[in-house]
């Protein structure tokens, strides 16, 4: 069984572009979740989603961050006009219902130039 | 605000030596999650805690849960090198949701 697929596995980008990062849950299972991990720290809610649905979204900042789950393909955590403060490592998370336990995928590195 | 904090922080520890790391947590939940990161790695899934009192070994590591003193353990008997790695809690913001708080994790380092 493939596990949670993230992409890329590195990112660079340089101040100002657009990152883009994907996740596909595993098999079955409807609920992503997106976390944040800055260096030497814990890893960080970000936002929850089902399907074509944001249900939590009270980890995000309120400006140049997005994301979305749409119907068919994986879910999208957009960023847009990176500043280097935003280099961390992205994990992905999925389950098959909100109150079971998440699968975390291997994350997405962003360094920002 | 859900607090979770881990000690300590960092651990070097020898072979052979057995330690304990601590996971408190500020509010009511119950459930509690260890996880392994290796470097530049994802999230290793360790143990699954859901119900006060429960208690999950696997190799070298055991984990236990106090619901009622809002603590986790993760004990380590006899290290070996192939344990070295960073180390962390984390808990459902409120029994039943989605949110996973994580501690700031700790940095075992086992030495030969």
């Amino acid at each position: 069984n493939a596990g949670v697929m993230q992409n890329p596995r590195h990112l660079v980008r340089r101040r100002g572009q657009e990152a883009r990062l994907r996740c596909s849950p595993m098999k079955g299972h409807s609920h992503v979740y997106w976390y944040r991990q800055l260096p030497e720290e814990g890893l960080k809610f970000m936002v929850y989603l089902q399907k074509e649905n944001i249900i939590d979204e009270s980890g995000m900042p309120k400006e140049r961050f997005s994301a979305e789950f749409p119907k068919e393909g994986p879910s999208i955590l957009r960023i847009q006009q990176v500043v280097r403060g935003d280099s961390a490592a992205y994990f992905c998370a999925s389950s098959p219902g909100f109150d079971q336990p998440q699968h975390f995928g291997d994350g997405t590195r962003l360094s920002i130039l | 605000e859900l607090k979770v904090e881990q000690n300590p922080l960092f651990l070097s520890m020898q072979e052979g030596k057995n330690y304990t790391i601590y996971c408190n947590y500020s509010t009511t939940s119950d459930r509690l999650y260890w996880y392994r990161q290796d470097p530049g790695k994802s999230l290793e899934s360790l143990f699954v805690l859901l119900s006060n009192g429960a208690v999950k070994q696997e190799g070298r590591l055991m984990a236990s849960l106090d619901t009622k003193a809002r603590l986790s353990t993760l004990h380590i008997t006899a290290a070996v090198h192939d344990l070295s790695a960073t180390y962390f809690c984390a808990v459902d913001h409120a029994s039943g949701t989605y949110k996973y708080i994580f501690g700031t994790g700790t940095r075992l380092k086992v030495l030969a």
